[in-house]
């Protein structure tokens, strides 16, 4: 099946500092890939679509400018939290769909703690 | 707005126990229906679906039927197994590639 791996699984920064998440396709083309954040015993919350190639598309109230998504190839797309505070700490997960595939494939998660 | 409410957990069952879990959505135009479920350390994987009303989504034992009249699609499982433990989500897609998420329902199963 199609499996989705994100880097690193938990990662801790110090606030004001910045940290990229990696999201890859290891077995597919992922013409598509989202970006959800999930707060404990809360819904996944999408945060953005991106296509490759394209600039990512923001869900209302996502700070674009905070949460910078690159999506250049069919295999990767990465999330970079950008002076990173407390208050973004989440657990953040990415998912995939690529071409004749009608369902998402989700990675296994990043556990962001900001301290 | 797209929304699904489902049952909160955790929801402690023993070894064999029938399971329900609850599912109820608001949407607009008529939504394709998921169960997703994620094991520890995984990511989300997709349980089942139903893309119409009176669908009847299966797997692994696991069965839901999309209920248009009550807006619901209720996991359910007549004998559970240890190996069931994980959070459920259940999910809806209204004709768009994004998914609107229910909060998730964990599930322990106890030998």
């Amino acid at each position: 099946g199609a499996v989705v791996s994100q880097h690193p699984s938990w990662v801790i920064c110090k606030s004001g500092t910045s940290v990229k998440i990696e999201c890859r396709s290891l077995d597919f083309q992922a013409t598509t890939m989202f970006w959800y954040r999930q707060f404990p015993k809360q819904s996944l919350m999408l945060m953005a679509t991106s296509n490759e190639g394209s600039k990512a598309t923001y869900e209302q109230g996502v700070e674009k400018d905070k949460f910078l998504i690159n999506h250049a190839s069919l295999t990767l797309s990465t999330l970079t939290v950008t002076s990173a505070h407390p208050e973004d700490s989440s657990f953040y997960i990415c998912s995939a769909r690529g071409t004749g595939l009608d369902e998402q494939y989700f990675g296994p998660g990043t556990r962001l703690t900001v301290t | 707005g797209n929304s699904v409410t489902q049952m909160e957990g955790p929801v402690t069952l023993s070894e064999e126990a029938f399971l329900t879990i609850n599912c109820t959505y608001t949407a607009t135009g008529y939504p394709s229906l998921f169960w997703y479920v994620q094991y520890p350390g995984e990511g989300l994987q997709l349980l089942l679906k139903a893309t119409k009303a009176d669908d009847k989504g299966s797997n692994k034992g696991f069965e839901a039927t999309y209920r248009k009249e009550t807006t619901s699609f209720h996991l359910e499982k007549g004998s559970v197994q240890v190996s069931d433990s994980a959070v459920y989500f259940c999910a809806l897609n209204s004709g768009y590639s994004t998914l609107t998420f229910g909060k998730g329902t964990m599930l322990l199963v106890s030998p």
